[in-house]
Order: C-alpha cells, then structure tokens, then sequence
C-alpha cells in the first residue's frame, strides 16, 4: 500500500533558522507529493508540489524536491519566521489501482517558531 | 471568493445520537472528500465522492454516511454506530480525482466533541 512517513515533532526552532522536515514514502505506483500546512484552527492549505522525479516544488521560502532514487521529499526553508508556526503535512497521490486519486497523508510535523 | 465552507464549526453532541456536518463549496468542482483528524494520526479518509449521486467508502467509512445530491454539497452524517466520533472533520474538494495536478482545497473544519 501507500504510506507517508514524517519526522517526529514538535520541532521547535528560533526566529531566522534553518528548517528541515523529513519526509519519505512508499507507494504502489507512481505517486504526486505534496506539502500541507495547518494554522491553528484551520484546515489545510497547499503549500507545494511536484509531479515528478526530481522536480523542486516552491513556494513562500518553502522548498521540496522529488526524490526517487531515495523516496523522499523532504521540506526546507533557510530562514523560518514565527509566522511559520504551524503543523505540516506531507502527502502524497496515486492515479490507479485501489488508491484511486485520494491523499495520503503523513501524521504531520508541529513547528513551532520563537522570536 | 470561492471555497468550502464547513458549518459549524464547533459541534457537541450526547451519545448515542446522529448528527450531520455541513459542507458546501462553489469552486464548481467534480470531487469531495471527508477527512478525519486526530492529534498525531495525521488525517485518514472517511468517504469520497467523484460526481453527484455517487461516492465511495475510504479508509474508515465505518459509522459515517454520506450523500451528494448537488455537485456543491457533501453533508456527512457521524452515526451512533461510530465508536470514537470526537475528532476534528475536514471536507475537502478538487477539479477531479483522476488528476495527478489537481489539488484539494480544504474547508475549515468542524470540531465534533461527542459526551
């Protein structure tokens, strides 16, 4: 089956640090991956993606490649903000077979950010 | 704007009795999901549905219903049949499901608290 594996949290970093939170997958097929955040008390939002092997997906300060060769897409960020602060979610998709479309999603990782 | 809207967002409940969260959305969208989430679970997926008057179980259907009788609305019924119904509920939606590019667009979620 498909499965998505964080890094434990909380995780917990000063204002203007390096952020990284691993993240590797198994899957049946040939999967999407993606990057969710949650702000407290919100519901998801998408914070980046990329379709295939090698592709870097972006956004915000927020970078991820797709890594086949070791199933990982892990998240970094070079200088984390305390607006950061918010639990991530990596996910992933596969078109086909018993996994038709939906996410799958990894447990989460709580970031917490201080000024 | 368009969205999802969830209501309500706090819900509490006796055992014992049915209850049913709202979701909405006018992004037009083909598909929409049900997610269940609980603190460190991650979230798990309950029912999707990929066109009106049709939907399919996900991972832990049991105990919940739905309906799509409107492409805009996906209500999902917590039954008195589901052991552990207090968690947080996410609807989620997407162009379609059998897209790798598509991604889902979440609701704000409801809060279901069950005494």
């Amino acid at each position: 089956g498909n499965s998505v594996t964080q890094m434990e949290g909380p995780v917990t970093l000063s204002e203007e640090a390096f952020l990284t939170i691993n993240c590797t997958y198994t899957a049946t097929g040939y999967p999407s991956l993606f990057w969710y955040v949650q702000y407290p008390g919100e519901g998801l939002q998408l914070l980046l993606k990329a379709t295939k092997a090698d592709d870097k997906g972006s956004n915000k300060g927020f970078e991820a490649t797709y890594r086949k060769e070791t199933t990982s897409f892990h998240l970094e960020k070079g200088s984390v903000q305390v607006s950061d602060s918010a639990v991530y979610f990596c996910a992933l998709r596969v078109i086909g077979g018993t996994s038709y479309g939906k996410l799958t999603f990894g447990q989460g990782t709580i970031l917490t950010v201080h000024p | 704007d368009g969205g999802i809207t969830q209501s309500p967002k706090y819900l509490f409940r006796k055992e014992g009795q049915n209850v049913t969260l709202s979701c909405e959305q006018n992004l037009n969208h083909d598909a929409m999901y049900w997610y269940r989430q609980d603190p460190g679970q991650g979230l798990r997926l309950i029912y999707y549905s990929q066109i009106v008057n049709d939907f399919q179980k996900g991972d832990i259907a049991e105990g919940y219903s739905v309906s799509r009788e409107k492409k805009e609305s996906f209500p999902l019924t917590v039954t008195s049949a589901q052991k552990n119904p207090t968690a947080f509920y996410l609807c989620a939606s997407s162009i379609e499901v059998s897209s790798y590019n598509s991604p889902l667009h979440f609701g704000n979620g409801t809060r279901l608290t069950v005494t």
